[in-house]
């Protein structure tokens, strides 16, 4: 296992423009999560998923915003309508339950991808 | 407000001498802390944990201290090498409801120079 992918690593879009992400976990983990980290900030959680199942969604996720996991592995991050403020690289990571502390929730974050909107 | 601090944007050390990565927090509710290490144009690596009962762990050159009276916790290099430069985050993490949910400090980057 390679760790957990993300494509593309870079995307430059013209605001306005629809754009998707994609995220291979690591196979074992049914855990995964969805963060975006811009400049000078650390990463701040967007959304998570047990399974297939959309657990949680942060407030940062407007309704532009849209994930998936259709079938419990790789996922999807669609922004419609880009906009300038979207700029900032969209991390993807999975966990899996257990692990040091009992019950901590260890993630596991891929290179990211980076949105460029002009 | 910020629920997870780090105060110091960067840190400079010299080869061989101890690193100190400070981090304060806000919420007494917590049930560990996670540090991260990040390189550029890699993603965060889970670097050492600690949990809310403890107040110390180690392992190998890094040590995590908790002090939860002052809300307060830090990891110590030692000693520091080249490839420890990096930018370091610490994180908060609950057990149970909202296990999604690892709160960030902006982070703080460290140079160790030869």
């Amino acid at each position: 296992d390679t760790g957990v992918s993300q494509d593309p690593r870079h995307k430059i879009t013209k605001r306005g423009q629809n754009v998707t992400f994609r995220c291979d976990p690591i196979s074992e983990h049914n855990r995964l999560y969805w963060y975006r980290q811009t400049l000078g900030q650390g990463p701040e959680f967007l959304t998570y998923f047990q399974n297939e199942a959309q657990l949680e969604k942060s407030r940062l996720l407007s309704d532009r915003f849209s994930a998936e996991r259709p079938k419990g592995s790789f996922s999807t991050l669609e922004i419609q309508r880009t906009e300038q403020g979207d700029s900032a690289m969209y991390l993807c990571a999975s966990s899996l339950a257990g692990g040091e502390p009992p019950g901590a929730n260890v993630l596991t974050f891929g290179a990211g991808s980076r949105l460029t909107v002009l | 407000d910020q629920q997870v601090k780090q105060n110091s944007p960067s840190l400079s050390v010299q080869e061989g001498r101890i690193s100190i990565l400070n981090c304060d927090y806000t919420n007494s509710m917590f049930d560990y802390f996670l540090w991260y290490k990040k390189y550029p144009a890699e993603g965060p690596t889970f670097l050492i944990s600690i949990s809310s009962i403890k107040d110390k762990n180690e392992d190998g050159r890094f040590t995590v201290f908790l002090n939860k009276s002052a809300k307060h916790l830090s990891l110590h290099i030692v000693p520091s090498q080249p490839g420890d430069s990096a930018v370091y985050f610490c994180a908060e993490g609950h057990y149970g409801g909202s296990q999604g949910n690892l709160i960030f400090g902006k982070g703080t980057k460290l140079s160790v120079k030869p």
